[in-house]
């Protein structure tokens, strides 16, 4: 069965490194997402991207933060310089349809930011 | 804003008992999905429900779109063991990019 997978499952930074997030979507998808989720809270959007351009993003995606589809295959999320508050598992999903097309997601990476 | 609110966050019941998880929201949503997420692990879709006043059952587990789309309800009937875990209702955001917008999740215990 087809699956998003994502690497790595677990990384611990120190602040104010470059985190680079990797995921590949299920391969005939068209819509790519990354969700967050900090411990105890709830899952929270983050960006969407859609023919190699974001079609949207929160008021917690800010300059820190950037994605890219390098290859058609991977799609990757960059925290430029994290913070403390970054700590979080960050969810890669891709859907093949809009608007109610099933979002499958990724096991996650679980970010420590020390 | 768009919020979707989960109630209860917690719930422990004994195994064969039923149950009900509800979602409100003060918004309009064209379609609202639940999930169930287990430990380590990524939402998982359980159904989409997308007409107002659209119940869908899958085996023990029922849902319901109200009306005006505003708020949703799970039924679990005689649960069990292994429905333990996390519950997550989602609505699609009123942009038309697929964002989901989550609710903070009921757990539950289902205790033999």
């Amino acid at each position: 069965e087809p699956e998003v997978t994502q690497t790595p499952s677990h990384q611990v930074t120190q602040m104010g490194q470059e985190v680079i997030l990797r995921c590949v979507p299920i391969s005939n998808h068209l819509y790519f997402y990354w969700y967050r989720q900090i411990l105890g809270q709830k899952v929270e959007f983050l960006v969407s991207f859609y023919n190699n351009e974001i079609s949207e993003k929160s008021e917690i995606f800010d300059d820190q933060f950037s994605v890219e589809r390098p290859d058609g295959s991977n799609f990757t999320l960059k925290i430029r310089s994290t913070k403390l508050e970054d700590s979080a598992m960050y969810f890669c999903a891709s859907s093949a349809e809009l608007p109610s097309g099933e979002l499958f997601f990724g096991e996650g990476s679980r970010l420590t930011v020390l | 804003t768009q919020l979707l609110e989960q109630s209860p966050q917690f719930l422990s019941i004994q195994e064969g008992e039923n149950l009900t998880v509800y979602c409100n929201s003060s918004s309009v949503f064209s379609s609202l999905q639940w999930y169930r997420q287990e430990p380590g692990e990524g939402p998982v879709l359980l159904v989409t429900v997308v007409t107002g006043g659209e119940v869908k059952k899958l085996k023990r587990l029922t849902f319901q779109f109200g009306d005006a789309r505003k708020d949703s309800s799970l039924h679990i009937t005689a649960a069990q063991p292994g429905d333990t875990g996390l519950y997550l209702c989602a609505g699609t955001g009123s942009s038309n990019t697929g964002k989901l917008i989550f609710g903070q999740g009921t757990t539950l215990q289902v205790k033999p």
